[in-house]
């Protein structure tokens, strides 16, 4: 049962222009989201998170939207660097005693 | 200096040996799990220890028995290995559990293949 979804294993973009990834979740009790990163054989990194009483968060060239009534959240990166390339998860809790993860999104910047 | 660190980082063993990974945490956190990137990258939760204390206990095979001596060790040990256990396995902390604003720190992962 899988309670958080991206649907686009991967992803190609130009450097400079704007990359975004997206997820779906099932539960609407969720009441926080993650996005993490991860380069081959390294574990994933944390990148930024939103709470869900908000509907964006911004970090730099980082930002995260959440639209709950469709159950979807999104990550904006602008401008995409080539150091950007890199696996996508995103992450759903409740609680956060236990944290649900997407399959991955594969980004490739492209110089 | 690396936070959360696991060994070994390849596992090639036979079906049917028994198999340990370790892992280790120098941040001084009271939270450790273990989760299971399986062959369609899902990245799922096994166990979550608190303190030594187990609080997430996952649909896992009883062949998989976590132990931790302390709070900045969590090892897994696996019994009677199959094929289908290959996968990456990680392990990862954070500050304290239920506090869903305080991200989790993954080691590099354990990649596991049966032969």
């Amino acid at each position: 049962d899988q309670q958080v979804k991206q649907n686009s294993p991967s992803l190609s973009v130009q450097e400079g222009r704007i990359s975004i990834l997206n997820c779906d979740y099932t539960n609407s009790m969720f009441d926080y989201f993650l996005w993490y990163k991860k380069y081959p054989a390294e574990g994933p990194t944390f990148l930024i998170s939103i709470s869900s009483i908000k509907d964006k968060n911004e970090d730099g060239r980082f930002t995260v939207f959440l639209n709950k009534s469709a159950k979807h959240l999104s990550l904006h990166i602008v401008p995409s660097q080539p150091g950007d390339s890199a696996v996508y998860f995103c992450a759903a809790t409740l609680t956060g005693n236990q944290f649900y993860f997407g399959t991955g999104t594969s980004l490739t910047v492209i110089p | 200096d690396t936070a959360v660190s696991q060994t070994p980082k390849y596992l090639v063993t036979q079906m049917g040996n028994d198999k340990s990974i370790k892992c280790e945490q120098n941040l001084g956190h009271d939270t450790m799990y273990w989760y299971k990137q399986d062959s369609k990258k899902f990245l799922k939760i096994m166990f979550s220890y608190n303190n030594k204390e187990l609080i997430i206990n996952e649909t896992v095979p009883n062949r998989f028995s976590p132990k931790s001596p302390d709070k900045a060790h969590l090892n897994l040990h696996i019994n009677s290995l199959e094929l289908g256990d290959s996968a990456v396995y990680f392990c990862a902390s954070s500050q304290e559990p239920n506090r869903a604003s305080l991200p989790q720190h993954f080691g590099d992962g354990t990649r596991l293949s049966i032969l």
